[in-house]
């Protein structure tokens, strides 16, 4: 079956656009995750979704970055005025619940160059 | 939170058995361990998951001794595209922030 899919693979934008992530996670899964990842670097925690809501919203770095999720699935990371510092892979990932230790599915993420 | 600490990185040879643990000293009751793997330009894949004891796939091996402060992830034979960097997660659910990635260990594996 389809796996969670990102788009745009790869985004290059000028310092202060406006950017917008997408992800389309496996179909039935409630969970949802973003995670920020930049070169070399672990995976740094942003937001969860569980169904359309957002419990936890204290990872993310500040104010520019916002998050959304409708239908229980596409899901938009926004990131306001974007900085240099914002350069990095998002990666999305889903699962079946957040109830229970279920495997987390990842995309291959979209690569955000800030120049 | 339960803090995991695995080593920055590791070589092998093709053919190779290879052993990558990670400690958990403070894992709590509940909590499971979980390992991924990723390749370059690519999210981490779901590799195994263990609570105790020893559990088997058909990629790997998670051996959890009885105190459950460490555990090992053993790939056999190990080819030249198990190169990538693994990552050991001690939680007991899904919750956002209770699902954290550590550095991971980047295994190299050399011809």
């Amino acid at each position: 079956g389809a796996g969670v899919s990102q788009s745009p693979s790869n985004k290059v934008t000028e310092k202060g656009k406006d950017v917008e992530l997408r992800c389309d996670p496996i179909s039935g899964h409630t969970a949802l995750y973003w995670y920020r990842q930049r070169l070399g670097q672990g995976l740094e925690f942003l937001i969860y979704f569980q169904g359309n809501s957002a419990p936890d919203k204290s990872g993310l770095p500040s104010d520019r970055f916002s998050a959304e999720r409708t239908g229980e699935s596409v899901s938009t990371l926004t990131i306001q005025r974007t900085q240099q510092e914002d350069s990095a892979v998002y990666l999305c990932a889903s699962s079946l619940t957040v109830r229970s230790v279920s495997p987390l599915h990842f995309g291959n993420g979209t690569r955000l160059t800030v120049t | 939170l339960a803090k995991t600490t695995q080593p920055i990185s590791m070589d092998s040879y093709e053919g190779q058995e290879v052993n990558i643990t990670c400690s958990h000293n403070n894992i709590a009751t509940n909590d499971y361990i979980t390992w991924y793997q990723q390749f370059p330009s690519q999210g981490p894949r779901f590799i195994i998951q263990g609570y105790k004891t020893k559990v088997t796939n058909e990629v790997a091996s998670l051996f959890i001794p009885a105190d459950r402060k460490s555990s090992t992830l053993s790939l056999p034979r190990v080819s030249l595209s198990d190169t990538a960097v693994y990552y050991c997660l001690v939680a007991y659910d899904n919750y956002g922030q209770n699902f954290v990635f550590g550095p991971g260990t980047r295994l190299s594996v050399l011809p």
